[in-house]
């Protein structure tokens, strides 16, 4: 059982470049949810798709960008990064208000 | 402001004994509780939840209490054992999931 799939696990970035993270899941969950870890801060929301075709802000949305693909897949976009984008990401899928899914979480270095 | 408050960031407990960790939350509308354990470079896994029309939920070793006058909850876990230390996260939903910064318990042998 696959679960909750993030592509990469490990990325460095210079300043101002762009990247994607994927997410992929294969519980037919309706939600999906992107989080950021950062020491002391606890998981912040950063995006979340309630269902296909719907994204919303949660906490911390500035300077991301995320598409609802499909059913399965929530990707996030970092446009320009920055220092401050230095994080564990993480890509959750839930049904409904059930409990969340993880993933296995992506480091992000951004120099 | 953060809407769910760990204000402990570490706990240390002996193998066999209680381990308790505690979550403050300030939203009235949360109506869904739920704990998350999570060990290093791995994702957090679900652990036990509770809903606000109950104070309290068993899973084993594991119980939530839930008070929401005080708007508080803890996590119990009984016997601690060594293979418990981890960080643990508590999360209140309304809609939306919040967490809170986590606690780190170390269960020593």
């Amino acid at each position: 059982n696959a679960g909750v799939t993030q592509t990469p696990k490990f990325q460095v970035l210079k300043t101002g470049q762009s990247m994607t993270l994927q997410c992929a899941q294969d519980m037919n969950h309706n939600s999906m949810y992107w989080y950021r870890q950062d020491p002391g801060m606890g998981l912040r929301l950063i995006y979340y798709s309630a269902s296909e075709g719907t994204t919303d802000k949660g906490e911390v949305p500035n300077g991301y960008n995320v598409s609802r693909l499909n059913k399965r897949e929530f990707s996030l976009r970092l446009e320009s990064a920055a220092p401050s984008q230095t994080s564990v990401y993480f890509c959750a899928s839930s049904e409904a208000l059930g409990e969340l899914f993880f993933g296995e979480g992506s480091r992000l270095t951004v120099l | 402001d953060q809407q769910v408050k760990q204000n402990s960031p570490s706990l240390s407990v002996q193998e066999g004994r209680i381990s308790i960790l505690n979550c403050d939350y300030t939203n009235s509308m949360f109506d869904y509780f739920l704990w998350y354990k999570k060990y290093p470079a791995e994702g957090p896994t679900f652990l036990i939840s509770i809903s606000s029309i109950k104070d309290k939920n068993e899973d084993g070793r594991f119980t939530v209490f839930l008070n929401k006058s005080a708007k508080h909850l803890s996590l119990h876990i009984v016997p601690s054992q060594p293979g418990d230390s981890a960080v643990y996260f508590c999360a209140a939903s309304a809609f939306k999931f919040y967490f809170g910064s986590g606690t780190k318990l170390n269960v020593k042998p």
